[in-house]
């Protein structure tokens, strides 16, 4: 079946250290997005991708960074630099082109916490 | 200014009534689209029903109906006959910018409510 696989589901991370966050969909989806969820909130925007090879930031970009070599990858580092990077963090996919009723579609997740 | 409110942090309904979740929404932007999403437990996102600003028609899909009233710019979603499954938290989202616009198309989701569904 189609969908987005990220990974792992839980993720911890030690003082200075950078992680990967994978995010993998099957879908043929162009445009994916990269959210963070912290607890009893609502999703913040942290980057997109309309294209390969092409992103922007969103609202909460500092201390993140990602890369799209691949249509179908859209990986997110969190660097050293995000001082509080403990939250929920969600990917997400959508179809291409102008219909504005196209929903994004979403993975199950990755937590991650600060060790 | 918050471009989406939800001014419900938490809401009960008892299993087979109708419950309805609030949504009010903030833009100048003629061309736009509202989602609610339901967030169960387990952390997936999962799309319930779509309404676009030009929409003549009130959305609805199954269970799920949305009351949008664009004058108030507000757009409640109604669960009728609610089951337990139904516990969750619901997300209300709009993308803004139409075919013109060159908008990236990137959602902006409200606080949630969280739905608590009695039996």
């Amino acid at each position: 079946d189609g969908g987005i696989t990220q990974s792992p589901k839980y993720l911890f991370r030690k003082e200075g250290q950078n992680v990967t966050l994978s995010c993998e969909q099957n879908l043929n989806h162009d445009a994916m997005y990269w959210y963070r969820q912290d607890p009893g909130q609502g999703l913040r925007l942290i980057y997109y991708s309309q294209i390969v090879n092409d992103f922007q930031k969103g609202d909460i970009a500092e201390g993140y960074s990602v890369s799209r070599e691949k249509k179908e990858s859209f990986p997110l580092t969190v660097t050293s630099a995000q001082k509080n990077p403990t939250a929920f963090y969600l990917c997400a996919s959508r179809k291409s082109g102008d219909i504005s009723n196209q929903p994004q579609h979403f993975g199950d997740g990755t937590r991650l916490s600060i060790l | 200014a918050q471009k989406i409110t939800q001014t419900q942090p938490g809401m009960f309904v008892q299993e087979k009534e109708a419950v309805t979740l609030d949504c009010t929404y903030d833009t100048s932007d003629p061309s736009y689209g509202l989602f609610w999403y339901k967030q169960p437990s387990s952390g997936e996102m999962i799309f319930l029903i779509y309404q676009g600003s030009y929409d003549q028609q009130n959305a609805t899909e199954g269970r799920y109906s949305l009351n949008f009233q664009k004058a108030r710019k507000s757009a409640n979603l109604v669960i009728s006959a609610s089951q337990l499954g139904d516990s969750a938290m619901y997300f209300c989202a709009m993308r803004e910018g139409g075919i013109s616009s060159g908008s990236a198309r990137q959602l902006t989701f409200g606080s949630g409510t969280q739905l608590t569904v009695l039996p």
